[in-house]
């Protein structure tokens, strides 16, 4: 089967850097994915790893080590607008290659 | 950017009726879109996957006879919630793989369903 982990809520101050942590269980590996959802809004992407190391995009940077089963994502200089909860995902190696969501991180940003 | 829609993007429905939700990818083609419900503050659950062309798979513990889906074309599928009940309120969302090479889901903003 497959699991994933992470911290239910983090808070954070504005301008500050927060690191959500995620680990996973898959029988199969094919890259670990984040989304952040606002309330009432649906999921959007973020970024992607498949391989092991460091990918940036702009405030947001994720990374992956996939022999320890295990990635962040981190977001620098904090906005009021990145209060929302990020989800951390793995792709299915089965049934159509579906993905599989960690429980979500809700993230509390405060002035 | 690969953009889905859905809709209605709320409905109000009586207990014992039935609600169809359409999924559509506008500007792209989808041969498999995915249908997630999400409870308020949990992850989202996956509930099927839809396929163009033949039956949808659906998750373990998710009635096929309750919760039909048609993948009608590449760029539709739909949900429909058949005798809905009150439980079956929930935020419905769907989402179609993107084709530029890396695992990435497009969601559509999703449905509000509340049965009386």
């Amino acid at each position: 089967g497959q699991s994933l982990e992470q911290p239910s809520e983090v808070t954070a101050v504005e301008g500050a850097i927060v690191q959500i942590n995620c680990t996973y269980q898959t029988s199969g590996f094919y890259g670990l994915s984040w989304y952040q959802q606002h309330d009432g809004g649906a999921p959007t992407f973020l970024s992607y790893n498949a391989l092991d190391g460091l990918e940036e995009t702009g405030r947001f940077s994720s990374f992956l080590s996939r022999s320890d089963s295990y990635g962040y994502l981190l977001l620098q200089e904090l906005q009021m607008k990145d209060s929302a909860s990020y989800f951390c995902a793995v792709r299915g190696n089965t049934g159509g290659f579906k993905t599989i969501f960690g429980a979500g991180t809700r993230l509390f940003v405060k002035a | 950017g690969a953009v889905v829609s859905q809709h209605p993007s709320w409905v109000i429905c009586k207990s014992g009726t039935s609600v169809k939700i359409e999924c559509r990818s506008l500007d792209f083609q989808a041969t498999t879109m995915f249908w997630y419900r999400q409870f308020p503050k949990q992850s989202l659950m996956l509930m099927a996957t839809s396929n163009e062309g033949s039956k949808a798979t659906y998750e373990q513990g998710v009635e096929k006879d309750k919760f039909l889906i048609n993948h009608a074309s590449l760029t539709l599928s739909t949900l429909t919630v058949t005798s809905a009940h009150p439980e079956d309120s929930s935020f419905y969302i769907c989402s179609a793989p993107g084709t530029s090479g890396i695992w990435v889901q497009y969601f559509g903003p999703g449905t509000r369903l509340t049965v009386l």
